[in-house]
């Protein structure tokens, strides 16, 4: 089955510490993004890669990190420096040269 | 002002009913817009892709862009309960990048 994957479904951090989050594709998407969704304000864009080896920052990038090394693989480190951590996030893909974004499952992130 | 405003809800309907979910947007750039169904705690579903002005039918699914009002509906017909469920309108500019921008969601229960 072709489809976007998130681990975990739910993650815990404790004060201080980094935590990452896992999004692979296999539905051979060159663009992969992260969302931060919090209740009222709708989704808001991290982090962007269109290419292997680059990405760019969303509207919210401050206290986040990624990498991209991988077609398949767009993990979402959230540092200390990320203050209010708490939220559900959502890794996505698209096809080049075309705007339909595709949605993992998400990944809950709660503070310890 | 937020580029794509949509009313938060909860919109209650019962089953069978048509129920009609709007959007509004102010960047007159934007050119593809997106009809998204996200049940609790999942992850973002792509129900309708529109590009420009215009109606386009996905059996009980209707979508319609108003460019000239900036307006964005999306219409059910004969409403189920499975329709109950967060409803995410978003847009889009061509560019290099596909940054969607989004509104907040709104809230449906369709009731037996």
């Amino acid at each position: 089955d072709g489809g976007i994957t998130q681990s975990p479904k739910y993650l815990f951090r404790k004060e201080g510490q980094n935590v990452t989050l896992s999004c692979e594709q296999n539905l051979n998407h060159d663009a992969m993004y992260w969302y931060r969704q919090d209740p009222g304000q709708g989704l808001r864009l991290i982090y962007y890669s269109q290419i292997v080896n680059d990405f760019q920052k969303g509207d919210i990038a401050e206290g986040y990190s990624v990498s991209r090394e991988k077609k398949e693989s767009f993990p979402l480190t959230v540092t200390s420096a990320q203050k209010n951590p708490t939220a559900f996030y959502l890794c996505a893909s698209s096809p080049r040269q075309r705007e339909t974004q595709y949605f993992g499952p998400g990944t809950r992130l709660l503070v310890l | 002002q937020k580029e794509v405003e949509q009313d938060p809800g909860p919109l209650s309907v019962p089953e069978g009913a048509i129920v009609s979910l709007n959007c509004t947007y102010s960047n007159s750039a934007f050119q593809y817009f997106m009809w998204y169904r996200q049940y609790s705690r999942k992850g973002p579903e792509l129900l309708m892709y529109t590009y420009s002005s215009g109606n386009k039918e996905d059996g009980r699914f209707t979508a319609q862009v108003d460019k000239s009002s900036k307006y964005i509906s999306l219409f059910i017909r004969d409403s189920q309960p499975s329709d109950s469920a967060t409803y995410l309108c978003a847009a889009h500019y061509t560019g290099t990048a596909s940054k969607l921008t989004f509104g907040t969601g709104t809230r449906l229960q369709v009731t037996l």
